[in-house]
């Protein structure tokens, strides 16, 4: 059973459109980490979120950790080609770290 | 570039073979993490040192094993290899242990062949 469950596995739409990707667990977690993956690359942190209802932005992402802090979204406004890549998210639990399978985004020229 | 370099970029051998993957921190960073990724399975943690000691195993198999010099680069040594061992490796580091901010290097692919 995975620790963190990320939905949906797979997205490809239109430069321009808006998305939202979802990463959910069965435990409360302290911190919840994002990250972005492009093919044969490791990835690279975008965001921590720490504070359950917290949200958190970065240019046209949006960053949002319930407040139950369980759960968390990633949302895109206007995706661009650039933003193309596997969205993983990522929890820390006694000193080991747990990564979702991820979102693997394509964004359409 | 994250600062995290890893050698080599890609591997090729045969089952039962042993390989040494390495890996160099950030410049100042104490800790290492060391991570396989393979299709099936994602993005998994095997390991983690801080100054020289391992602080957390995650998935690390009996036949894998790491450890951390004093100069802090690390190694991870994978042996009797299997075709299920072929996956990329990533290494991460951190200035602390356990900080949530961790920084990838470009990993090493493996083949088993």
């Amino acid at each position: 059973t995975q620790l963190l469950e990320q939905s949906p596995q797979f997205l490809s739409i239109q430069e321009g459109e808006n998305l939202t990707v979802y990463c959910n667990s069965s435990s409360v977690f302290s911190s919840l980490q994002w990250y972005r993956q492009e093919p044969g690359e490791g990835p690279v942190l975008l965001v921590t979120v720490v504070t359950g209802g917290e949200v958190k932005k970065l240019k046209r992402l949006t960053f949002q950790f319930g407040d139950a802090r369980k759960d968390s979204s990633l949302h895109i406004t206007a995706a661009q080609p650039g933003d193309t890549g596997l969205y993983l998210c990522s929890l820390k639990n006694f000193n080991k770290f747990y990564f979702g399978s991820g979102t693997k985004l394509n964004v359409k020229p | 570039d994250s600062g995290v370099t890893q050698t080599p970029k890609h591997l090729i051998t045969a089952t039962g073979q042993r390989v040494t993957l390495r890996c160099s921190p950030r410049s100042g960073d104490l800790s290492v993490y060391w991570y396989q990724q393979s299709l099936d399975q994602g993005l998994q943690f095997l390991i983690h040192y801080y100054n020289g000691e391992e602080r957390a195993k995650g998935n690390i198999l009996e036949r894998f094993s790491a450890q951390q010099f004093p100069d802090l680069h690390s190694e991870l040594n994978l042996s009797s290899l299997e075709l299920g061992d072929s996956a990329l490796y990533f290494c991460a580091s951190s200035v602390v242990s356990g900080t949530d901010t961790q920084y990838f290097g470009p990993g090493t692919r493996l083949t088993v062949l």
